[in-house]
């Protein structure tokens, strides 16, 4: 089965750290998502990648940034955390199918 | 551009009751479905999908839904809830196209009540 593993469930984070979300995907899917998901809001989508050094913006990139540096590899960047951006993030890969998520990372920043 | 309307943000039921849950979108390209289900502390797993043929998809945990073209609509059914249902479900279309993005819903939150 596919898996799509978040490096963290768990995050504290100062306002004004930078903070690194990494998540790796092994079945070779050429697309990565990275989603944040708050009560209310459905999952809205912050970068996509449909392939290595490729990104493209979601509906909400502001604060964040991404790397794709190898294909498994999908980094969100929050160069200067921010209070509102306490929530919950989602990464997934898809094979057009279907989607696959990570367990997600629950971020707080204090 | 593409979107999904989820109706009922919030459905209680009770056990052993019928279901539906409402899901609408918009597009002007051809588009693949999904319900996706959340239950409490886990992450999203797939419920079902409609990619092509029958619009009549079955899903897992005795979930359905119908595709109706002409209404826009992907509206997800049980004829017996259980206790164990109770969970977030989101509704889901991705286009395919450079990226195929999903978009989501914002959800609904089935309440099975005893």
């Amino acid at each position: 089965d596919v898996k799509v593993t978040q490096s963290s469930r768990y995050l504290v984070k100062r306002t004004g750290e930078k903070v690194f979300l990494e998540c790796v995907q092994d079945m070779d899917h050429e697309n990565m998502f990275w989603y944040r998901q708050d009560p209310g809001l459905g999952l809205r989508l912050i970068y996509f990648s449909y392939d290595v050094k490729m990104k493209e913006k979601g509906d909400i990139p502001e604060g964040y940034s991404v790397s794709r540096e190898k294909k498994e590899r999908f980094s969100l960047i929050l160069e200067s955390a921010s209070t509102n951006q306490t929530s919950m993030y989602l990464c997934a890969s898809n094979n057009y199918e279907k989607l696959f998520f990570g367990s997600g990372t629950q971020l707080s920043v204090l | 551009a593409q979107s999904v309307t989820q109706l009922d943000s919030q459905v209680p039921v009770f056990e052993e009751a019928p279901v539906e849950l409402r899901c609408n979108y918009s597009s002007s390209v051809s588009v693949y479905l999904f319900w996706y289900v959340q239950y409490p502390n886990q992450g999203l797993q797939l419920l079902l999908k409609y990619l092509s043929g029958s619009t009549l998809v079955k899903g897992i945990n005795g979930f359905e839904a119908e595709f109706n073209k002409s209404q826009t609509s992907f509206h997800l059914r049980k004829p017996s809830v259980h206790i164990s249902d109770t969970a977030e479900y989101f509704c889901a279309v991705s286009v395919r196209m450079r990226g195929n993005q999903f978009y989501f819903g914002t959800g609904t939150s089935l309440t099975v009540i005893p």
